[in-house]
């Protein structure tokens, strides 16, 4: 069970909004510590997309919206196109641990 | 742009040392602003960050695998390495280098492709 609590899977059709969810708690980013998200196709390298809850690293579409509240944080995709389909990642870091977690991914599908 | 190349044995015997080396391209590894990371993930299983290092030596590791591991860094061939001793089959996963931004708890990128190890008699 990770740290980094993410749904499954979400889906979406091509255009709307979807949001996925990465939830921690007060050792993590309840604490404080930034959170910060990856795409993953399949058989490549994962993808910044968002750093430290809200930047958008450049090269990276405004499409995608990070925020973070409490002990959870969230991504945002927006106009959802087919090149979106992949795995989504949270990350951040916990210091009962003293280690950097990851979340356990989110497969997003668009129909 | 820069570039991360993991190279190594892809086929690791139980209780033998799993060693790769992540080449760095296009930038230099003695950067002050970074940290080179190394994570993994088994088959079927979540993203786990094993340790990362500065281009001074100094080195953080996952405590879940401190006692094996050792991250190394070789600067004048802009390179980084890591060894994981006495690996088992749990140790079966894909790997990943990556550069880190600024200190060990912040965000990977770019990542390098990631290379399989399988720990298979």
């Amino acid at each position: 069970q990770s740290v980094l609590t993410q749904p499954p899977s979400v889906t979406g059709a091509p255009g709307q909004r979807v949001t996925i969810s990465c939830t921690g708690t007060s050792s993590n980013i309840g604490a404080g510590y930034d959170v910060h998200w990856y795409q993953h196709l399949p058989g490549t390298a994962p993808k910044l997309l968002i750093n430290a809850n809200n930047n958008r690293p450049s090269g990276v579409p405004d499409r995608f919206s990070g925020s973070k509240s409490g002990t959870s944080a969230s991504l945002a995709i927006t106009g959802l196109q087919a090149e979106d389909e992949a795995d989504y990642y949270c990350q951040s870091f916990d210091r009962s641990l003293s280690a950097v977690i990851f979340g356990g991914g989110t497969k997003l599908t668009v129909l | 742009q820069l570039l991360l190349q993991v190279s190594g044995p892809g086929l690791v015997e139980p209780s033998e040392t799993l060693s790769l080396t992540c080449t760095v391209s296009g930038g230099s590894i003695s950067s002050t602003t970074y940290f080179w990371g190394w994570i993994r993930q088994p088959p079927g299983k979540d993203l786990e960050w094993i340790g990362s290092v500065f281009y001074s030596g100094d080195t953080y590791y996952n405590p879940s695998l401190k006692t094996r591991v050792t991250i190394s860094v070789a600067t004048s061939k802009n390179q980084f390495s890591l060894r994981l001793r006495s690996a088992t089959a749990a140790d079966t996963a894909l790997y990943y280098c990556a550069r880190q931004s600024h200190y060990y708890m912040n965000w990977f990128d770019p990542w390098g492709q990631g290379t399989l190890v399988a720990v298979s008699s």
